[in-house]
């Protein structure tokens, strides 16, 4: 069964550092999304990209944070210099349309900024 | 500010009983969905509910969603050990693609 993979599992970085997260969606998939979990607490949307361009974005997402689809099938999460409230749980996931059926979430990448 | 309540936020059960999750939502919506987390891992779907009145049973899990109240339940029918996770009830508001996520509800199912 087509899944959404994501790397590294877990990623240690200092604060002001810059780091990538690496998603692969669900191959025929259109509509590509980050989320977040502090530990503990509820999942907030981040960001939406359809179409080589971002659709909607959160307030979380400042201009720290930026998203890429370098390839025809990674789908990246920039943050340019952490600060440790970024520590959390990241969730890549995909649709296959708009207002689609279901999003499918990616295992997560765990985010430590010390 | 769109916003989406679960109740409880913590529910310890005895295997072999019944309870109902509630997830209430502030906007209007037609469609709900609920997750289930266990712990330090990913979401998994569990049911995906379209329209007014619409129900959806799988094993000892039911969900059920009326776009009316904007109410949401999740009834777990005798539960079992197995069923202890996090579930989380999402919403997706109208012209926007991303989900809404309520606070989440830590089943503990204890023997």
């Amino acid at each position: 069964e087509p899944e959404v993979t994501q790397t590294p599992s877990h990623q240690v970085t200092q604060m002001g550092q810059e780091v990538i997260l690496r998603c692969v969606p669900i191959s025929n998939h259109l509509y590509f999304y980050w989320y977040r979990q502090i530990l503990g607490q509820k999942v907030e949307f981040l960001v939406s990209f359809y179409n080589n361009e971002i659709s909607e974005k959160s307030e979380i997402f400042d201009d720290q944070f930026s998203v890429e689809r370098p390839d025809g099938s990674n789908f990246t999460l920039k943050i340019r210099s952490t600060k440790l409230e970024d520590s959390a749980m990241y969730f890549c996931a995909s649709s296959g349309h708009s207002k689609a059926l279901e999003q499918y979430f990616g295992p997560g990448t765990r985010l430590t900024v010390t | 500010e769109l916003k989406v309540e679960q109740n409880p936020l913590f529910l310890s059960m005895q295997e072999g009983k019944n309870y109902t999750i509630y997830c209430n939502y502030s906007t209007t919506s037609d469609r709900l969905y609920w997750y289930r987390q266990d712990p330090g891992k990913s979401l998994e779907s569990l049911f995906v509910l379209l329209s007014n009145g619409a129900v959806k049973q799988e094993g000892r899990l039911m969900a059920s969603l009326d776009t009316k109240a904007r109410l949401s339940t999740l009834h777990i029918t005798a539960a079992v050990h197995d069923l202890s996770a996090t579930y989380f009830c999402a919403v997706d508001p109208p012209n926007t693609d991303k989900l809404i996520f309520g606070t989440g509800t830590r089943l503990q199912v204890f023997p």
